[in-house]
């Protein structure tokens, strides 16, 4: 299958500072990113789709401007979480998909922990 | 994208097969159904996938019913490294892939 290369897989910030995690697809092009966020116990919500070049689409009660993704080339993403207070802390994931793909691939996913 | 139903938990005797049912009674002519699952802490894994045959690969078969409202994914013979939640999907082609609770499996020695 597709290698999917997301990093960090922890961090660990203090309240009010921004945290970026980096999506990286690394044997195909990523036309379009999607953007999961996991609470513990919970099952995986779609935060945002983004699409090379363009810029996001976001889920109802997702803030753009707190959780700004950018993805500028067809093998990278980033999702920035800005701001970051202790109700920000989740499991994201990142979904890189070929415009004419089959499938999806996720990637390893960060675990996000504001003190 | 369509809502799938699956039973919440499910357990299994290690070395057995593992059938695993989900309903998807509103499916589109042009959405696939998808299996995937996610280990504690890591993202979830692509197992399998069909449109209105049945499918089947080194992880698993998918079995899919004629009318397309419901498929059952088979583990031939579940090990304990298969207990996971396991996620069936329904959505188009490169779409974007809505997860519902999923199916928490128990393999067992």
């Amino acid at each position: 299958g597709a290698v999917v290369s997301q990093h960090p897989s922890r961090v660990i910030c203090k309240s009010g500072t921004s945290v970026k995690i980096e999506c990286r697809s690394l044997d195909f092009q990523a036309t379009t990113m999607f953007w999961y966020r996991q609470f513990p116990k919970k099952s995986l919500m779609l935060m945002a789709t983004s699409n090379e070049g363009s810029k996001a689409t976001y889920e109802q009660g997702v803030e753009k401007d707190k959780f700004l993704i950018n993805h500028a080339s067809l093998t990278l993403s980033t999702l920035t979480v800005t701001s970051a207070h202790p109700e920000d802390s989740s499991f994201y994931i990142c979904s890189p998909s070929e415009h004419v793909g089959t499938e999806a691939f996720f990637g390893q996913g960060t675990r996000l922990t504001v003190v | 994208d369509a809502k799938t139903t699956q039973p919440p938990s499910m357990d299994c005797a290690e070395g057995r097969a593992a059938n695993l049912p989900c309903n998807h009674s509103t499916i589109s002519g042009n959405e696939y159904v998808y299996w995937y699952r996610q280990i504690h802490s890591q993202g979830p894994q692509y197992i399998i996938h069909g449109l209105k045959n049945n499918e089947t690969n080194e992880m698993a078969s998918l079995i899919i019913t004629e009318d397309r409202k419901s498929s059952t994914l088979i583990l031939p013979h579940a090990t304990l490294r298969d207990t996971a939640v396991y996620y069936c999907i329904v959505k188009a082609n490169a779409g974007k892939s809505t997860f519902g609770d999923g199916t928490t499996l128990t393999v067992k020695p």
